[in-house]
């Protein structure tokens, strides 16, 4: 099992700071994706990282993959409610299949 | 372009019974895959299928099961329903098979009593 880890587990911030979200692994990926779902619905997917040190950035939103490929984070800057939700990483296994092993989850909330 | 479509939303079944839960894929896309999302586990990699046949498998024992149509859209099955087997079950479909790029249903909420 390829085992990602996520942190923080849970963070509470206020309208317009930054945060930064983690997920590592002892695993080396072919490709990482973030999703950020919300109570009730499916992940909905928010960027694909491939190649090692790649950074995407998506409006507020900047994503980074590991040298290594790894490991990612998830930058957002100046937060907005909108921006509540729960984000999970997941990698791709480099065997050529598509089962995604998901990370343990950042629960985000962005107090107005 | 229609997202990934899953029936029923929500179900309520008790132990013992079975369910079956129906997906259908983005249109063009062609390989569907299950995850189960509970609170203690997060969401865990079930079985994938393309072109009818099942590609990969994750950790599940064989109560749950699968299979996938002419059209793309496939269904799982999970007999001898257990406590511990409510879940949102997630159907996620990609353009093919290994595209990891996958697109989520909004999910079967299943509860069993």
């Amino acid at each position: 099992t390829q085992l990602l880890e996520q942190s923080p587990q849970f963070l509470s911030i206020q309208e317009g700071e930054n945060l930064t979200v983690y997920c590592n692994s002892s695993s080396v990926f072919s490709s990482l994706q973030w999703y950020r779902q919300e109570p009730g619905e499916g992940p909905v997917l928010l960027v694909t990282v491939v190649t090692g040190g790649e950074v995407k950035k998506l409006k507020r939103l900047t994503f980074q993959f590991g040298d290594a490929r790894k490991d990612s984070s998830l930058h957002i800057t100046a937060a907005q409610p909108g921006d509540t939700g729960l984000y999970l990483c997941a990698g791709a296994p480099q065997t050529g299949a598509n089962n995604l092993f998901f990370g343990t989850g950042t629960r985000l909330t962005v107090i107005p | 372009k229609a997202g990934v479509t899953q029936t029923p939303r929500y179900l309520i079944k008790t132990r013992g019974q079975q369910v079956t839960l129906s997906c259908s894929p983005i249109s063009g896309h062609r390989s569907v895959s299950w995850y189960q999302q509970t609170p203690g586990q997060g969401l865990q990699f079930l079985f994938e299928y393309f072109s009818e046949t099942q590609r990969n498998k994750g950790n599940f024992p064989g109560r749950f099961s699968g299979r996938q149509f002419s059209n793309s859209r496939s269904e799982m099955n999970v007999s001898t329903l257990e406590l511990g087997d409510s879940a949102l079950y997630l159907c996620a479909s990609s353009r093919a098979w290994a595209d990891n790029e996958q697109f989520f249903g909004p999910g079967t909420r299943l509860t069993v009593l």
